[in-house]
Order: structure tokens, then C-alpha cells, then sequence
């Protein structure tokens, strides 16, 4: 999950503008890393995921970066709408198990 | 419609009341999971099950317990709550432990317990 010097708990976007969340995670043998955005009230959802062997990986408005060297995770997410105000939490996943970052409350300003 | 669901979503309870929440999932997933979340700590995985009758313990499991009897239920047990039990519960399942297999979530169950 995240690391103090890396994470940042809230993020205040403006509208339209591209957000970047960041995440270090910790054991260097998880082999996939996913990340979830949960609103207000409900379930994490599954947003996008990076197997360990890649180094990027775009989806629909959004991209993950995954750097190994630094064990640094991060999601993109270009022209940030208000449907995209949520927590979002990234996640490592080690053989059956997956941890999870205490998450990045993003706030998007009309 | 292909979903997690779980109940109940609320639930006040005294400690040392024994209390089941219960998981059910209709996507005929082979993993499924228990998590609770707490402020400023995201979530941690309390038991998974990667098929029937096949569970192991996640990163805080004590004071729980689950049974997988059937492929689409996976109910968690709490045998005598106490108030440090007070959190919100999630359930997840997904089709397989190998790759990034989407998990799906659950609505949730807030337990309080007194």
C-alpha cells in the first residue's frame, strides 16, 4: 500500500484537468497491482490492472505506470469529470492475497 | 444481474453476541473474500476462499471465521464480537486467483458493536 513519503490522502482536481494518484507498495513478489475507486457509500470497483512484467497500461481515460525499481505504482486519469470524485485505492496482489493502500480522496472542483 | 451481495447492511449488536454476515455471489466465481475497513488503514483482508471448502487466513483474521460449503456463499462469523470488531465489512469474489482477475465488491455491512 502507500507509503508516507509518497502518498498523498486528498487531491483536489479541477475539472477537466488530468488527475495523477500515486502509490508505493511494499513486497517486490506481488505479481499484479489493481486499482479500485470507491464512492461514497459503496463497494471498492475495479478500475484497471498491471501484471508485474509490465510498466504501463491504458484503458479507457485512464492509465497505470508501474515502476519496479522504485516499487511505485501511479493512475492517470485524463479530463477528470465530477462522476470521477471518489477513493481510490490501489492493491497488490501476492499469490491469493491482496493488500490494499489506505487510499487518495480525490475531489473534483466545477 | 451479476452481483456480490450481503446481509445484513447494517447491524448494532453487543459484544459477545454471536453474529453471521452473509456473502452470496451469483457469477459462479471459484475466489471469494472477506475484508473490513477502517479509517485511514484501506482495507484489510480478513479470510479467503479460493474454492469450496478451501480457506486460509488473510492479514487479520483473529476473532473471525468463515466456512465455504457452497460455491456461491462464503458467510463470516463473528463467535463473540467485541467492540474493536466495529468496522465495515466487505465481501469480494472473482473468478480466479491467477492474474488480475477483477474482484467484484459487495455493497458492504456496517457492524457496530457495543
Amino acid at each position: 500500500g502507500e507509503s508516507v513519503g509518497l502518498h498523498l490522502p486528498t487531491l483536489s482536481v479541477q475539472e477537466g484537468d488530468n488527475s495523477i494518484i500515486n502509490c508505493a507498495y511494499s513486497n517486490s513478489a506481488s505479481d499484479y497491482f489493481i486499482w479500485y475507486k470507491q464512492e461514497s457509500g459503496k463497494g471498492p470497483q475495479f478500475i484497471i490492472d498491471i501484471r508485474s512484467n509490465m510498466d504501463k497500461r491504458q484503458g479507457q481515460r485512464v492509465t497505470v505506470l508501474l515502476n519496479k525499481t522504485v516499487k511505485h505504482l501511479s493512475l492517470q486519469i485524463a479530463a477528470t469529470q465530477p462522476g470521477d470524485s471518489a477513493v481510490y485505492f490501489c492493491a497488490e496482489k501476492n499469490d491469493y492475497k491482496l493488500s490494499f493502500g489506505a487510499g487518495t480522496t480525490v475531489t473534483v472542483r466545477a | 444481474e451479476a452481483q456480490v451481495t450481503q446481509n445484513p447492511r447494517y447491524l448494532i449488536t453487543v459484544t459477545g453476541k454471536k453474529l453471521t454476515v452473509t456473502c452470496s455471489q451469483n457469477m459462479n466465481h471459484e475466489y471469494m473474500s472477506w475484508y473490513r475497513q477502517d479509517p485511514g488503514l484501506g482495507l484489510r483482508q480478513i479470510y479467503y476462499s479460493m474454492n469450496v471448502e478451501v480457506t486460509d487466513k488473510g492479514d487479520v483474521p483473529e476473532g473471525y471465521k468463515v466456512s465455504r460449503k457452497e460455491k456461491r456463499n462464503f458467510p463470516l462469523i463473528l463467535e463473540s464480537p467485541s467492540p474493536n470488531q466495529t468496522s465495515l465489512y466487505f465481501c469480494a469474489s472473482s473468478s480466479g486467483t491467477s492474474g488480475g482477475a477483477e474482484q467484484y465488491f459487495g455493497p458492504g455491512t456496517r457492524l457496530t458493536v457495543t
